[in-house]
This record gives C-alpha cells, structure tokens and sequence, in this order.
C-alpha cells in the first residue's frame, strides 16, 4: 500500500508569485484536505476534495485554489504569495466513507521571500 | 470555530516515566484523533476515538474519549527516546465530512 505523498519537498518563491504544489492520495482513499503549518501551530485546514469539488473550505483567501484529478491525486495553488504564506503544506487523504481518520504526507515547505 | 485548547505546551520527562497530556474544546466533538509529528514530516495517526468513554489503546499509548465529549486524553508509559515529538489532537470541524482542526500540540521532550 502506498503513503501519501507530496512534491516538492521544499520551495522558495519571491512575494507575488504563483505555485503549484501536489500530492497523490494514499491507495484506496478518494478524499484530499490540505493544511497549511505555520511555525510552533497546529495544521489549519485550508480545504477539502472530494469527486473532484471543494467540500469544505476553511478560513482562507480565494488566491487559495485546488483540484482534484480522476486518480484523486490533487494540487494546491497559491496566487500573488504573501510573505505570511511561508509555511509547511499539508496533504491528507481519506476515505469519505470511513469517518474522520485523515493520513498526511511529509510536506512541502514554502519559504517566500 | 472551533478551538482545541491542549496541555500542557511542553514536557521535559526522564525516560522510563509516563506521560499524560490532554486536549479540551469549548464544544462537543463526536471524534478525538491524536497525532505524533516529528520533525520535518507529516502527523502520523495514532489513535483514533468515536464514542464517550472510549478507551483505546496502542501499544505504549492509551487515550481516552471523555465523558462530557468535550475532553480527551492521552497517556504513554515508560517513554522511551523515540516519543520525542509534539503530539496533537484533533476533530471534526463540523458540517459533515470535513477538515479537521487542530490543537497547538504538546512538545514532549525526553531527557535520557
């Protein structure tokens, strides 16, 4: 069974760009949240996809956008970065199914300068 | 929203000694999940709980689903240097299947 994962590992961006970070559910699952952890925080869920639509979104600017594909792989994508937006993404995978157990991958880490 | 407040912030234990922290909400959760990060990487699932009163275990840890659905718990015995992380709990943030929301986390921290 294969984990979630995420590319790339790390990243540094200049303020105002754009990004596009991705991530490949877990096998089996058809769900992907991604979080956002800033520094000594907690994650804070940014939003959710399921068959391919936002299902849930949380407290984030619209510059913040996503996709999900047909395999349920999914990318984030951050518009006109803000030095603030220099944080650890996360992705989880679930099944929609199977209650609240999310799994995550190992992250990318954006620095924007 | 909801917030998830967790204590204590940080533990500074001998290795051999137990450990227990907890997490409480202003608001019911209907699941308690707890999460070990180290550093550089993602949360790895501990355990999770869906029921008041819920007490579970794995291995070392045990975690509990308080009673008033408004607190958990999570105990690990005989730390070892591998505990070393910061523990997390979390929960539904509401509205059917969706994200999670997070506590600040506990920074253990193991003294040999």
């Amino acid at each position: 069974e294969t984990g979630v994962t995420q590319s790339p590992t790390h990243l540094i961006k200049t303020r105002g760009q754009q990004v596009t970070l991705r991530c490949s559910s877990q096998s089996g699952h058809n769900t992907v949240s991604w979080y956002q952890q800033a520094l000594g925080q907690g994650p804070q869920f940014i939003f959710q996809y399921y068959r391919e639509e936002e299902n849930g979104r949380g407290n984030f600017p619209p510059r913040f956008s996503g996709l999900q594909f047909p395999n349920y792989s999914s990318e984030l994508n951050v518009n006109a970065l803000e030095l603030d937006d220099s944080a650890l993404y996360l992705c989880a995978s679930s099944l929609r199914e199977g209650g609240y157990e999310q799994y995550f991958g190992p992250g990318t880490r954006l620095t924007v300068t | 929203g909801q917030q998830l407040n967790q204590s204590p912030q940080s533990m500074f234990i001998q290795e051999g000694e137990d450990v227990s922290m907890n997490c409480t909400s202003s608001s019911i959760f209907n699941t308690w999940l707890w999460y070990k990060q180290d550093p550089g990487e993602g949360p790895v699932l501990l355990i999770a709980l869906y029921k008041a009163g819920e007490l579970t275990s794995n291995g070392r840890l045990t975690a509990q689903f308080g009673t008033t659905r408004k607190d958990s718990f999570l105990n690990i015995s005989a730390s070892i240097p591998s505990d070393v992380g910061i523990y997390f709990c979390a929960g539904p943030r509401g509205g059917g299947a969706d994200g999670l929301t997070f506590g600040k986390g506990t920074h253990l921290i193991i003294q040999p």
